[in-house]
């Protein structure tokens, strides 16, 4: 059973520049949720899917978008990049997570961002 | 910005002992997790514990919980070379999505 997965690995793209991570959930998880996780901090919640339907969004400008598709799968898009943006992007599953507040999350390995 | 804070930031200690850990947090919550984190990568779930739960084992891992503090502990017996990682603790209040706040992580080195 494969657990959460995501793409790429790595990216490094310029200042302005617009990128998509992708991320799919564990089998069995219908809910997905995306962090970023900053060098030497812990990760901050950016948004959380659910029903294709965006549930919850952290403190996170405009430019952070994001879309679940019928499998579960998920994309984050950040637009116009900024040097500050780098950082490590976690994309986390659980089952039916907005129905209750007990469910564990299980996170990918992340993809690693770096904006020059 | 993050939801409390984590004890010590960083602790190095020798293969054998244990380790403890706290964590304070801020709000109400539903339950709080405890995450390990290896050079950088994901993230993986170490254990749960429920706001109504006073302690919770999981192998060499008991984590407690203090609601009427709104402070946690992980503590970690017989340490081994291999537990040398980040723990990040993670409270979680379900408001129609389950959002989890992360501390800023306590940097675990065993030493052999």
């Amino acid at each position: 059973d494969a657990g959460v997965t995501q793409s790429p690995t790595h990216l490094i793209k310029t200042r302005g520049q617009q990128v998509t991570l992708r991320c799919s959930p564990k089998s069995g998880h219908d809910t997905v949720s995306w962090y970023q996780q900053a060098l030497g901090q812990g990760p901050q919640f950016i948004f959380q899917y659910y029903e294709e339907e965006e549930r919850q969004r952290g403190n996170f400008p405009d430019r952070f978008s994001g879309h679940q598709f019928p499998n579960y799968s998920s994309e984050l898009n950040v637009n116009a990049l900024l040097l500050g943006d780098s950082a490590l992007y976690l994309c986390a599953s659980c089952p039916l997570g907005w129905t209750s507040g007990y469910n564990e999350q299980f996170f990918g390995p992340g993809t690693r961002l770096t904006v020059l | 910005s993050q939801q409390g804070e984590e004890d010590p930031q960083a602790l190095s200690i020798q293969e054998g002992e244990n380790a403890t850990m706290n964590c304070s947090y801020k709000t109400s919550i539903n339950n709080l997790q405890w995450y390990r984190q290896n050079s950088g990568r994901g993230l993986v779930h170490l254990i749960l514990i429920r706001s109504n739960e006073r302690e919770k084992h999981s192998g060499r891992l008991r984590v407690t919980l203090d609601t009427s503090k709104k402070s946690s502990s992980l503590l970690i017996t017989a340490s081994r070379a291999a537990d040398t990682a980040s723990y990040f603790c993670a409270t979680a209040l379900f408001q129609g999505a389950q959002k989890l706040v992360f501390g800023q992580g306590t940097r675990l080195t065993i030493n052999p």
